[in-house]
């Protein structure tokens, strides 16, 4: 597609389920980024992939989040047993090339809430 | 905790006020970029800046990269409502993902 695509835009989970949140990046962008926005904050540091390969990954805050890309292109990103500090916008960034100091593309995010 | 600090944290100026909005960090990046989010949107990228002292002017914004790339700032010259909104700078470590700064919140009152 023409943009970075996220799904869902709105997620409510109960504390203790597991979410999976999906990112379509531009088609070709060799990186992808994920990132934790909290309210009124910049975005925070996840995961990052170049193609299939997850070359960094030490911004998933515990080993409840896991992110995956096993093709190059969509990518997972899963909260096991959610509890209620992971409530935040969950950002995807895709950028062609294999550093991203060109610029990334950002989807809309994934609001995610635990009640 | 962010490496880069923003400043200030809010900003509310009425329509045609130049205002200018300041990013700082005790790290050296090799390209500094400036994003704006509107709600319930990602960021967008503005423009980037890779060289010390680098001057880059897009309209009424001009953003300068300090000469020892540890610092950026932004001008928005006549402010418009459709300028609100909030800005983020990002810079480029060596690690391969941006650090955000903690972002500007602008509103332009009509």
């Amino acid at each position: 597609g023409a943009g970075v695509s996220q799904s869902p835009r709105y997620k409510v989970a109960k504390r203790g389920q597991d979410v999976a949140l999906r990112c379509d990046p531009i088609s070709g962008h060799v990186s992808l980024f994920w990132y934790q926005q909290a309210l009124g904050q910049g975005p925070e540091f996840l995961t990052y992939f170049q193609n299939e390969a997850q070359l960094d990954k030490s911004g998933l805050p515990s080993d409840r989040f896991f992110a995956e890309r096993p093709e190059g292109s969509v990518s997972t990103l899963k909260i096991q047993r959610t509890q209620q500090e992971d409530s935040a916008v969950y950002l995807c960034a895709s950028s062609p090339r294999g550093r991203g100091d060109y610029g990334y593309t950002f989807g809309s995010g994934t609001r995610l809430t635990v009640v | 905790t962010q490496l880069l600090e923003q400043s200030p944290q809010f900003l509310s100026i009425q329509e045609g006020e130049n205002l200018t909005v300041y990013c700082n960090s005790s790290s050296v990046f090799s390209s500094l970029q400036w994003y704006r989010q509107e709600p319930g949107e990602g960021p967008v990228l503005l423009v980037t800046v890779v060289t010390g002292g680098e001057v880059k002017k897009l309209k009424r914004l001009t953003f300068q990269f300090g000469d020892a790339r540890k610092d950026s700032s932004l001008h928005i010259t006549a402010a418009q409502p459709g300028d609100t909104g909030l800005y983020l700078c990002a810079g480029e470590t060596g690690r391969r993902a941006l650090t955000f700064g903690s972002g500007t919140r602008l509103q332009v009152q009509p």
